[in-house]
């Protein structure tokens, strides 16, 4: 399978723990996206790399959120001290500058965070 | 605020007719609009895209209509199958962003056979 890989899919947490999720993305693709999900809701941006630089962080959702990607391939994002508000979907995509901009992005599965 | 918008929450079509899904956005830097598609369990994938400088984009049963001036998208699916069940989402983006997606709410799409 090529596609973009998310682990774990499902994660479920005492409040106040710490997660991490990890994400591989499409081979090829230097850009990777993360984003985050709630019931009834469309996904919603967090931050994006450009093979190892963050390029955007201020739509991560509080100082408790922050995500890797040290060598510009697989990226982590983790969630310190993780609330009951925290439950979510988590998604990660990727995508590859083309000649021609589409705005395509290749999305996983998700992992499903539970904060109990 | 919400800068792309799905007002219908589902739909409910039969077989072989035609789907409509509407989308409304506010923000008038979007330069590139798009649709995905999500099964249960499922990440989203990417259904169609339309630039701004088109009103028009066609992909065998699927097209997407795009009027700036409203600020409005459609999805149009013909003929409607079952397995277009899905939830739906409405997409835009600015080029100079770097991919970064505004997502709508979604709409619940079933296809009754």
């Amino acid at each position: 399978d090529t596609g973009v890989s998310q682990d774990p899919r499902h994660k479920i947490t005492k409040r106040g723990q710490n997660v991490t999720f990890r994400c591989d993305p499409i081979s090829e693709h230097n850009r990777l996206y993360w984003y985050r999900q709630t019931l009834g809701q469309g996904p919603e941006f967090l931050t994006y790399f450009q093979n190892e630089a963050q390029l955007e962080k201020s739509r991560l959702l509080s100082d408790r959120f922050s995500a890797e990607r040290p060598k510009g391939s697989f990226s982590t994002l983790e969630i310190q001290r993780t609330e009951q508000g925290d439950s979510a979907m988590y998604l990660c995509a990727s995508s590859q500058p083309q000649r021609e901009y589409t705005g395509e992005l290749f999305f996983g599965e998700g992992s499903r965070l539970t904060v109990l | 605020d919400q800068q792309v918008k799905q007002n219908s929450p589902s739909l409910s079509v039969q077989e072989g007719r035609i789907s409509i899904l509407n989308c409304d956005y506010t923000n008038s830097m979007f330069d590139y609009f798009l649709w995905y598609k999500k099964y249960p369990a499922e990440g989203p994938t990417f259904l169609i895209s339309i630039s701004s400088i088109k009103d028009k984009n066609e992909d065998g049963r699927f097209t997407v209509f795009l009027n700036k001036s409203a600020k409005h998208l459609s999805l149009h699916i013909v003929p409607s199958q079952p397995g277009d069940s899905a939830v739906y989402f409405c997409a835009a983006s600015e080029e100079t962003s770097g991919s970064r997606l505004t997502f709508g709410e979604g709409t619940q799409l079933t296809v009754n056979p």
